[in-house]
């Protein structure tokens, strides 16, 4: 079992949609979350990153964690073909230096 | 504020060589981390430097190595390649005070 798990789609929503997207992870130690988005053939762009559990929004952007659940959601509103990329949940424990990466969930916005 | 940027942007090697990928941090950015991330996959932590020291490592072979300079830019070192390091390499920077890491472009190795 991975110790990050991620739908990888793709998923497919007609312009305006509310997209949600999750990943689930196994080891409690992990306290950090966060949400990167991807362009083909881009670096990974920071979206947004939390630490508690609870909803955080930033625009048409919310990151929702319950770390009772081991489950974190990313939820995408008005959603534009200009979000059409891969979404990679990372997850980073409090000690150690390194984020783990789900395998990604690839969205298409149709206009 | 400069990002953090990487050179070459791709490459092609054959099979036995060695690489060597660039990156330059974030400015202000003292630490960083060098990923791995195979085709349809999502990245893996090769390694992490701050303070010109390896400062964590993943599962990774000894043929994967790497160098911090004092201006906090870094090299990614390959050795004896194999056609299963075909991917895109990813720096990110950050600070030890911070949990967040920003990528760069990343460089794609093409080995054959």
């Amino acid at each position: 079992q991975k110790e990050v798990e991620q739908d990888p789609g793709p998923l497919s929503v007609p312009e305006g949609a509310i997209v949600s997207l999750n990943c689930t992870y196994s080891n409690s130690a992990f306290q950090y979350f966060m949400w990167y988005r991807q362009y083909s053939r881009k670096g990974p762009e920071l979206l947004m990153y939390t630490y508690s559990s609870g909803n955080k929004e930033d625009g048409r952007f919310t990151a929702q964690v319950d770390k009772s659940s081991k489950y974190i959601s990313l939820f995408i509103r008005d959603s534009q073909p200009s979000d059409s990329a891969t979404y990679l949940c990372a997850i980073k424990g409090y000690a150690g230096n390194m984020l783990t990466f789900g395998g990604g969930t690839r969205l298409m916005v149709k206009p | 504020e400069t990002g953090v940027t990487q050179s070459p942007t791709h490459l092609i090697k054959t099979r036995g060589q060695q690489v060597t990928l660039r990156c330059s941090s974030q400015s202000g950015h003292n630490t960083v981390s060098w990923y791995q991330q195979a085709l349809g996959q999502g990245p893996q932590f090769i390694f992490q430097y701050y303070r010109e020291e390896e400062n964590g490592r993943g599962n990774f072979p000894p043929r994967f190595s790497g160098l911090q300079f004092p201006n906090y830019s870094s090299e990614l070192n390959v050795n004896a390649l194999e056609l299963d390091d075909s991917a895109l390499y990813l720096c990110a920077s950050s600070v030890p005070r911070l949990e967040t890491q920003y990528f760069g472009p990343g460089t794609r190795l093409l080995v054959l």
